[in-house]
């Protein structure tokens, strides 16, 4: 098994870049995912196998993969916005999800 | 529009038994692999469980293996979650999800059923 780690917290400003990492020794092999979680509620699919966006999703939301390292980036961000991200995927033996990252708009 | 809708939870004392279900509308349950994914209070999601289309595979997280069983009845589109030798740490929001398998995702969730595990 491996782990998934992702920064603790990221802040950003209104209408700024917000990128949040997800790292992991298999990760270059796999299709990693994002969600978004607001409090009180059920994640939401943001992206998945990494770079793609289902529809309904803003298009400010994109997602890369290289190495070992998985990238959600959100561009010009938004109040609504602020919630916690968490990275998933899948090995053959395990599904695993990242520690998640709260992301604060300021 | 696709709906999932957990049942089942509820108080339970350690070393107790729930059995969860989850009801599915809007799709049909046999054209997805389907899992249960829970979330402690104040923690990130632990995927815990999934099952494939028949039935026939099935994969468990190592901090449920031998405790839980995943089962799924696609007549009745419905998804199951038996837990038996619940522990303190197993008290959570169980989440019912659907994982369109070829996207190693679950791109719907449940509203969430709390088990609680407590004396």
């Amino acid at each position: 098994s491996y782990e998934l780690t992702q920064p603790p917290s990221v802040s950003v400003s209104p209408g700024q870049t917000a990128s949040i990492t997800c790292s992991g020794d298999k990760l270059g092999d796999e299709y990693p995912c994002w969600y978004q979680q607001k409090p009180g509620q059920s994640p939401v699919l943001v992206i998945y196998q990494g770079s793609k966006r289902p529809s309904g999703i803003p298009e400010r939301f994109s997602g890369s993969n290289s190495g070992n390292t998985a990238t959600l980036t959100i561009s010009g961000t938004q109040a609504m916005d602020e919630a916690d991200y968490y990275c998933q995927a899948w090995d053959s033996s395990t599904v695993r999800f990242g520690g998640g990252t709260k992301l604060t708009v300021l | 529009q696709v709906q999932l809708v957990e049942s089942g939870g509820g108080l339970v004392k350690p070393g107790g038994s729930l059995r969860l279900s989850c009801a599915a509308s809007g799709f049909s349950l046999s054209d997805y692999y389907m899992s249960w994914i829970r979330q402690a209070p104040g923690k990130g999601p632990e995927w815990i469980s999934y099952i494939s289309r028949g039935g026939s595979t099935t994969y468990y997280a190592d901090s449920v293996r031998g405790r839980f069983t995943i089962s799924r009845d696609n007549a009745k589109n419905s998804l199951y979650l038996q837990m038996n030798s619940l522990r303190a740490e197993d008290t959570a929001v169980y989440y019912c999800a659907r994982v369109p398998v070829s996207d190693y995702a679950v791109d719907y969730w449940g509203q969430g059923t709390l088990v609680t595990v407590s004396s």
